[in-house]
């Protein structure tokens, strides 16, 4: 099972950004998306499709359906500046090949 | 707090076998799957394998043949061996939970900072 992700998108401060995760029917399954910033550990942002951990900021969200699934960094800061993977499970972990998101 | 602490020797030679243990703390093993992953340097995460907290595993299909996890509730860690290492083995290996509880898998909620493990003869 593939889970593909485009290699960068780039956003400017304060404006919204999207990063999407196609695979097959992936909407029939539950995705989750990571957070990775240099030099640190990922960090869960979404689970479940759309469910945010405590801690993280509202302006993360995420939805799943048919083929793809998308997360969206509303009021994107520099701060979010990262490589975002996506994960889903299928007989096994799989992870998306990430997206690097530039913050213009 | 739920803390993860990968532990192990950073240099592993060609052949070899790789051992890398993770420390739990804050949080008992309870019914969830504990997990390995790793990422090559500039590379994107590869999901190795898991163990259960009942001591059953799950892998990766392209790594199963070399891969071996296993769990010790009564020292608070689980491990993961890779044998046969080759140069391509050289990643830094995170240990995770998985927020899904009775058999259930969810997301990876919790992480270690990672061990640098370099393959070479």
């Amino acid at each position: 099972y593939e889970l593909t992700q485009p290699p960068s998108v780039s956003v400017s401060p304060g404006q919204t950004v999207s990063v999407t995760c196609s695979g097959d029917k992936v909407g029939e399954k539950a995705v989750s998306w990571y957070q990775q910033k240099p030099g640190q550990s990922p960090l869960l942002v979404i689970y479940r499709d759309y469910r945010r951990p405590s801690g993280i900021p509202e302006r993360f969200s995420g939805s799943n359906s048919g083929h793809t699934a998308t997360l969206t960094i509303r009021g994107t800061q520099s701060t979010d500046e990262a490589d975002y993977y996506c994960l889903v499970w299928h007989s096994a972990w799989v992870f998306g090949g990430g997206t690097r998101l530039t913050v213009l | 707090q739920v803390e993860l602490q990968e532990s192990g020797p950073g240099l592993v030679k060609t052949s070899e076998t790789l051992s890398l243990t993770c420390n739990v703390s804050g949080v008992s093993f309870g019914k969830n799957f504990w997990n390995w992953i790793r990422q090559s340097p500039g590379k994107g995460l590869e999901w190795i394998g898991c163990v259960y907290s009942d001591g059953s595993t799950i892998y990766n299909p392209s790594l199963k043949s070399r891969v071996d996890i296993s769990l010790d509730a009564s020292k608070n860690h689980f491990s993961l061996k890779l044998n046969s290492v080759t140069a391509a083995d050289s990643a830094k290996y995170y240990c995770a939970r998985d927020s899904g509880e009775g058999g259930a898998v969810e997301a990876l909620d919790f992480w270690g900072r990672g061990s640098l493990v370099t393959v070479s003869s």
